[in-house]
């Protein structure tokens, strides 16, 4: 099955500080997602995102996907960023199947 | 945005016991459900996808028997762990597709429960 990489497993940050989050993936896809899960459980979309860059508000993602990765940029982080972020991605020949990615913990310090 | 009600949020059991879990789309009408499992750290796996009306498809190496899905109802599915152990304890996520829901992207009208965290001692 396709498998899915995240970079850094483990990041921490002081507030107001900048970071990219990276995720590879082993094989085309047709869809990329990327979400927070907040310390709660509550996961959160953040972006769709199978190619190219959107953005919003302190957030952006960049995907490429002829070279199977996707970039997530949090700028001048809050403590509220903390969490875990995922990327996913939508296996080809599903519908809304999702295969996770394994996740960066982010720690954002005062 | 649609809305995914998903109880209990926790629930611990004692060893042997079975345990339902909760999936309810509250504003619209979900065809298609999933069942992901979180284990502590690490990320989510889907488990089967249950389909309204039919026999829920597990993935590989879920046990269909100890983990039951029933989708009886446009609006609702349920997960029942049937004899569980503290192997299974883990945090279980279910999500649901609004086919009517507007956007380009099929996870546009993808929604997720908030999560049940499951103890078994």
């Amino acid at each position: 099955g396709i498998q899915v990489e995240q970079s850094p497993p483990d990041l921490i940050l002081q507030e107001g500080a900048n970071s990219t989050l990276r995720c590879n993936f082993s094989d085309s896809v047709n869809n990329l997602q990327w979400f927070h899960q907040n310390p709660w459980g509550q996961l959160i979309n953040l972006f769709y995102i199978p190619s190219g860059t959107k953005q919003n508000g302190r957030l952006s993602a960049t995907t490429v996907a002829t070279e199977r990765y996707s970039l997530l940029y949090i700028s001048s982080s809050q403590t509220t960023d903390s969490g875990v972020y995922f990327c996913a991605v939508e296996r080809p020949g599903t519908a809304s199947k999702l295969t996770f990615g394994t996740g960066t913990r982010l720690q954002v310090t005062l | 945005g649609a809305v995914v009600s998903q109880h209990p949020s926790w629930v611990i059991c004692k060893s042997g016991t079975s345990v339902k879990i909760e999936c309810r789309s509250l504003d619209f009408q979900a065809t298609t459900m999933f069942w992901y499992r979180q284990f502590p750290k690490q990320s989510l796996m889907l488990m089967a996808t249950s389909n309204e009306g039919s026999k829920a498809t597990y993935e590989q190496g879920v046990e269909k028997d100890k983990f039951l899905i029933n989708h009886a109802s446009l609006t609702l599915s349920t997960l029942t762990v049937t004899s569980a152990h503290p192997e299974d304890s883990s945090f279980y996520i279910c999500s649901a597709r609004d086919e009517g829901a507007t956007g380009i992207y099929g996870w546009e009208k993808l929604f997720f429960g908030s999560g049940t965290q499951l103890s078994v001692l």
